[in-house]
């Protein structure tokens, strides 16, 4: 069964302090890897799309990679205002054009 | 306006109430989707409309009824809903709803069902 997986549930950095958020999956045929912020009470904000192993994507103090098994959303030097839950999601295999989404990774950078 | 809107943003309403869920996009998309949030869950998918039709429908019980007038315009029809349906309804929308193809998301509806 195909399957999408993020760690940590929650992680809470000092500012400045980087780190990476893990999606992994088990789709087999991957369409697109999505990585989306999602702000309390909001819906979500799309921030990459990653389509073959290798490829990166940067924004901001944001990166993301892709594997054949998982994504990293790498954040650099992180401030308070990247905390967010930040959300995996995949398009492929037995979902078909379906986004299927993880459970999420929730951030909190304090000052 | 841009992007995703949807109205009300809060909606509370009794399990005998029927109300309706609206989301209007701006992007000229042809594919529109509904989505639940509970609290700890991953999205949930709930409906796809193509190009006004619908082509998903992931087993959502009958008390939710979608209606897609245009590529432009989505509601969600509730009625008699449970407590467990109180969530974050969230409409999306991407180009033609082939993969691979960014959804955009509106800002939601939260739902409290007493």
């Amino acid at each position: 069964e195909d399957q999408v997986t993020q760690s940590p549930e929650a992680l809470r950095l000092q500012e400045g302090e980087s780190s990476s958020l893990n999606c992994s999956y088990t789709v087999s045929g991957l369409r697109g890897l999505f990585w989306y912020r999602q702000d309390p009470g909001k819906g979500p904000e799309f921030l990459f799309t990653l389509y073959s192993a290798g490829e990166e994507k940067e924004k901001e103090r944001l990166k993301a990679t892709l594997t054949k098994k998982e994504s990293f959303l790498h954040i650099t030097a992180p401030k308070p205002e990247d905390s967010a839950t930040y959300l995996c999601a995949v398009q492929g295999g037995e979902y078909g054009n379906k986004l299927v989404f993880g459970a999420g990774t929730i951030l909190r950078v304090k000052s | 306006e841009t992007g995703v809107t949807q109205t009300p943003r809060h909606l509370v309403m009794g399990m005998t109430n029927k109300k309706s869920l609206k989301c209007e996009q701006h992007l000229g998309h042809n594919a529109m989707y509904w989505y639940k949030q509970s609290a700890k869950k991953p999205l949930e998918l709930m409906f796809v409309y193509n190009f006004k039709e619908q082509t998903e429908n992931n087993s959502v019980p009958s008390r939710f009824s979608p209606e897609c007038p245009n590529s432009s315009h989505l509601f969600l029809h509730l009625h008699t809903l449970q407590p467990e349906d109180s969530a974050l309804y969230l409409c999306a929308s991407s180009q033609d709803g082939r993969a691979p193809e960014t959804q955009y998301f509106g800002p939601g509806t939260r739902l409290l069902v007493l």
